[in-house]
């Protein structure tokens, strides 16, 4: 039972902002949305990660809307080295379900020049 | 910046012989987790482990499975025989927390059994 939907792929412009969305509709009161991504066929490597409030790093900015059923994630200067596969999963870490990361499909973001 | 290790990086093995995955987990790390990821599928979870014992594992993760840390640093996967469908790469992870933020995996042992 998928809990997030992610476009299967998506471009950017190599500097240009990448922002990536998922839907994530059912989300719980006490589920985070977490973001990982893996580029080539690498160990997935963690971004970022938010209950309610945007949330930004040296990596990325995380933007949940208020009702917390989608949330996007942005790159805001991208390169060639963020091509790679995202992957946006939801999980509660007071029940323990954040704790096994639950993979789905993920985006394939292509970096171009 | 502190790294999972895994050793081998590629290893190839007959169908029905035994595999040892090895890890070594970021040292103030607690939790520790094996995943796999079969060529142009999804990552997996395979089980977590915590406290010197299992604390989650999947369906996948079955008899022929086993974890063990035998020491303050490694971290093991045994394959007790393998079958062709175990082909993977498998990944380790680990983390301070368990949460699900901050999830440090490494490059992966790429198994093949043929």
């Amino acid at each position: 039972d998928a809990k997030t939907t992610q476009p299967p792929s998506m471009d950017c412009a190599e500097g240009r902002a990448a922002n990536l969305p998922c839907n994530h509709s059912t989300i719980s009161g006490n589920e985070y949305v977490y973001w990982y991504r893996q580029i080539h066929s690498q160990g997935p490597q963690y971004i970022i990660h938010g209950l309610k409030n945007n949330e930004t790093n040296e990596m990325a900015s995380l933007i949940i809307t208020e009702d917390r059923k989608s949330s996007t994630l942005i790159l805001p200067h991208a390169t060639l080295r963020d091509t790679a596969v995202y992957y946006c999963i939801v999980g509660d870490p007071y029940t323990g379900t954040a704790s096994k990361l639950t993979f789905g499909t993920g985006t394939r973001l292509q970096v171009t020049l | 910046e502190p790294e999972v290790t895994q050793t081998p990086s590629h290893q190839v093995t007959q169908m029905g012989q035994e595999v040892i995955l090895r890890c070594v987990p970021i040292s103030n790390h607690l939790y520790f987790y094996w995943y796999r990821q079969i060529l142009g599928q999804k990552v997996e979870f395979l089980v977590s482990f915590y406290n010197n014992e299992i604390s989650e594992k999947s369906e996948i993760f079955d008899d022929q499975f086993s974890v063990e840390r035998p020491d303050g640093s490694n971290f093991t996967l045994k394959i007790r025989s393998t079958k062709l469908e175990d082909s993977a790469m498998y990944f380790c992870a680990s983390s301070p927390t368990g949460t699900g933020d901050g999830y440090t995996f490494g490059s992966g042992t790429r198994l093949t059994v043929v």
